[in-house]
């Protein structure tokens, strides 16, 4: 069964632009769940989307917005792009039903703001 | 603010030795908590998980033990190899509000 797969693995943008990260969850699982980490600041939560749905969502500015696909793909937008956004994004995805249950993570985007 | 909390930023351990990785939270509806290892450069790997039913769950080398009086778990590596050297994350979800929260990690270096 393949992984949770993220595309691009790496990106470089500069200040105000914007980027759109994809991630495709492992096969029939529903929810995705997308992170950011940065040094000294663990994985913070940024959105779940499960079935097309937002789930839920974390203390993110508007500029941080996502969504999913009716086949369970999600892509995450990020607009205006500043400087401290550089970063490791990473996506998760879990089994259908979804509660109580690990999440299996892709390798990451990192993001890198110029 | 922090609802996982991991106090220590890194830990040395003698190969061999037992690691003990400590896990703090205030929600009191989380009901779910996981560990997990990260390398540079990977996403992080499921290692364990315990619910709030249990106090102890095994897995090979690993155990983790939650005390829910004291909103408290920590994991055992027992016996710590060299390929354990790692970031570890405690995290936690509750059923009525599922995201899962991490803290923000344990470096974990095994001395020869």
């Amino acid at each position: 069964k393949a992984g949770v797969t993220q595309t691009p693995r790496y990106l470089i943008k500069t200040r105000g632009q914007q980027v759109t990260l994809s991630c495709s969850p492992i096969s029939g699982h529903r929810s995705v769940s997308w992170y950011q980490q940065t040094p000294g600041q663990g994985l913070q939560f940024l959105f779940e989307y499960f079935s097309e749905t937002q789930r839920n969502k974390g203390n993110f500015p508007g500029r941080f917005s996502g969504r999913q696909f009716s086949n369970s793909r999600s892509e995450m937008n990020v607009s205006t792009l500043e400087l401290g956004d550089s970063a490791l994004y990473l996506c998760a995805s879990r089994t259908e039903g979804a509660v109580n249950t690990e999440a299996f993570f892709g390798q990451g985007t990192r993001l890198t703001v110029v | 603010d922090q609802q996982v909390k991991q106090n220590s930023p890194s830990l040395s351990v003698q190969e061999g030795r037992i690691s003990i990785l400590n896990c703090d939270y205030t929600n009191s509806m989380f009901d779910y908590f996981l560990w997990y290892k990260k390398y540079p450069a990977e996403g992080p790997t499921f290692l364990i998980s315990i619910s709030s039913i249990k106090d102890k769950n095994e897995d090979g080398r690993f155990t983790v033990f939650l005390n829910k009086s004291a909103k408290h778990l920590s994991l055992h590596i027992v016996p710590s190899q060299p390929g354990d050297s790692a970031v570890y994350f405690c995290a936690a979800s509750g059923e009525r509000d599922d995201k899962i929260i991490f803290g923000k990690g344990t470096r974990l270096h095994i001395l020869p």
